[in-house]
């Protein structure tokens, strides 16, 4: 199993909402990561979770709340988010931290809009 | 400061090379990446160079490491339609973080 797999694919979402989007990794991979990408733009790294703990935070509001509840598990929590949040949010997994292997296995991207 | 620069646009006939260039800041750098990503698609790693080589080959990929000038080009040999996509330059930062460039939008001429 090779595969990041994110959820919802979608999600359309009001300014007053509370929701929240889900990945998982069955890869035995120890870090995971969240980035935001916008239409025609490189992704931009929000997070990164090595080892179960945060050890980046790329300076993101804290309208967004990530949480990694086990090793295959990431989440980011979503509250109060402005229209320009609107992107799609990409996770991913590499089998150590970044600067190690190198390769990030990337899930397909949750897309989200926010009106 | 981090930034990885790409051309934004490739236009090729098919059957043809296509050449994608890149150039980025950290010269300390361990890891170089060639990134693709399809319409509606997350990414998918194509190759990697390590900063001590200067030319990688696989299959019809040749990537090819200019430290020197900081400079990273990608070779597609025998451009297919398949191949056409975003491609992104990336480098590891620091050793901690992976830095995308713009991406070089590929498109395949019959």
């Amino acid at each position: 199993d090779t595969e990041v797999t994110q959820t919802p694919k979608h999600l359309v979402m009001g300014m007053t909402n509370k929701k929240s989007l889900k990945c998982e990794q069955h890869m035995g991979h120890r870090a995971m990561y969240w980035y935001k990408q916008k239409a025609k733009k490189p992704p931009e790294l929000m997070f990164v979770y090595s080892y179960e703990k945060l050890s980046i935070n790329e300076s993101v509001p804290s309208r967004f709340s990530p949480e990694c509840p086990n090793s295959s598990l990431l989440n980011l929590h979503l509250h109060a988010l402005q229209p320009e949040d609107s992107a799609l949010y990409l996770c991913a997994s590499s089998q150590d931290a970044a600067g190690y292997t190198g390769e990030l296995f990337f899930g397909e991207g949750s897309r989200l809009t926010v009106l | 400061g981090e930034d990885v620069e790409q051309s934004l646009f490739l236009s090729v006939r098919e059957g043809d090379s296509s050449v994608i260039n890149c150039t980025y800041t950290d010269s300390s750098s361990t890891y170089l990446y060639w990134y693709k990503q399809e319409p509606g698609a997350g990414l998918q790693l194509l190759t990697y160079i390590f900063s001590n080589m200067d030319m990688k080959q696989d299959q019809r990929l040749t990537v090819l490491l200019n430290k020197k000038d900081k400079h990273l080009s990608l070779r597609i040999a025998d451009t297919q339609t398949g191949d056409s996509a975003i491609y992104f330059c990336a480098e590891t930062y620091r050793d901690d973080k992976i830095i995308f460039g713009k991406g070089t939008r590929l498109h395949i001429l019959p």
